[in-house]
């Protein structure tokens, strides 16, 4: 079964609107995190926020923030007031915490291709 | 501060032929890991160090082999590349902690005809 799922292959967003990208994740861990990263056309990754399984609060960076709800085990990331700049292919990923091995490294969903139009 | 550093940004290969993909990390992290990247897929765990010495296969291991004798270096080998290897290497380092983030190298684009 899959980590972490992102189903939206493509979105499209007019600039200055706000936009959600969906995630979800399974994990039978209680200790984990949760990470978006983007990728621009130029291809390197770029760490955006971080949700851990214990915060209380929804992470927010600026114009980004991570609607958590941990019950439905979703990690939507949310962007005000888009830029054209923020075209880019964004991931969903996360770290399992108490197991060992592989699961400690980061697992990735398949990305969500988001264009801002003008 | 370099950060995380691959080398070569592209390569083209044969089929058959070997080569290493660098990586070199100077903020002294325990975790290193590569991964490619693939139209469709997102990335995928190739090999993983939790630190020098020890190593362990990730989620697509075949055809690839690791070495960590140090603690910045941990350089991917492609013993016998093969067209499904075409794609982007990602190395990537982290302290052990699950809270902290993994920073990027700059990726590696290979080409195997």
């Amino acid at each position: 079964a899959q980590k972490i799922t992102q189903t939206q292959p493509g979105m499209f967003v007019q600039e200055k609107e706000a936009v959600t990208l969906d995630c979800t994740y399974d994990t039978s861990d209680q200790s984990y995190g949760l990470f978006w990263y983007k990728q621009p056309s130029s291809g390197e990754m770029i760490f955006l926020i971080y949700q851990g399984s214990y915060d209380e609060q929804n992470a927010t960076e600026g114009r980004y923030s991570l609607n958590f709800q941990k019950a439905r085990k979703s990690a939507n990331l949310v962007i005000s007031a888009s830029q054209l700049g923020d075209s880019a292919m964004y991931f969903c990923a996360m770290r399992e915490a108490r197991l060992s091995g592989s699961a400690r490294q980061l697992t990735f969903g398949s990305g969500t291709q988001l264009t801002v139009l003008p | 501060n370099a950060g995380v550093t691959q080398t070569p940004k592209f390569q083209v290969l044969k089929t058959g032929q070997s080569m290493t993909l660098q990586c070199a990390q100077d903020m002294n992290h325990e975790y290193m890991s590569w991964y490619r990247q693939d139209p469709g897929m997102g990335l995928r765990l190739i090999h993983y160090s939790v630190g020098a010495g020890i190593t362990d296969q990730g989620e697509v291991p075949n055809g690839y082999n690791v070495s960590r004798s140090t603690t910045e270096d941990f350089p991917l080998r492609l013993l016998s590349a093969a067209p499904s290897q075409t794609s982007v290497y990602f190395c990537a380092s982290s302290l052990d902690r699950a809270g902290y983030g993994y920073t990027f190298g700059s990726g590696t684009r290979l080409t195997v005809v």
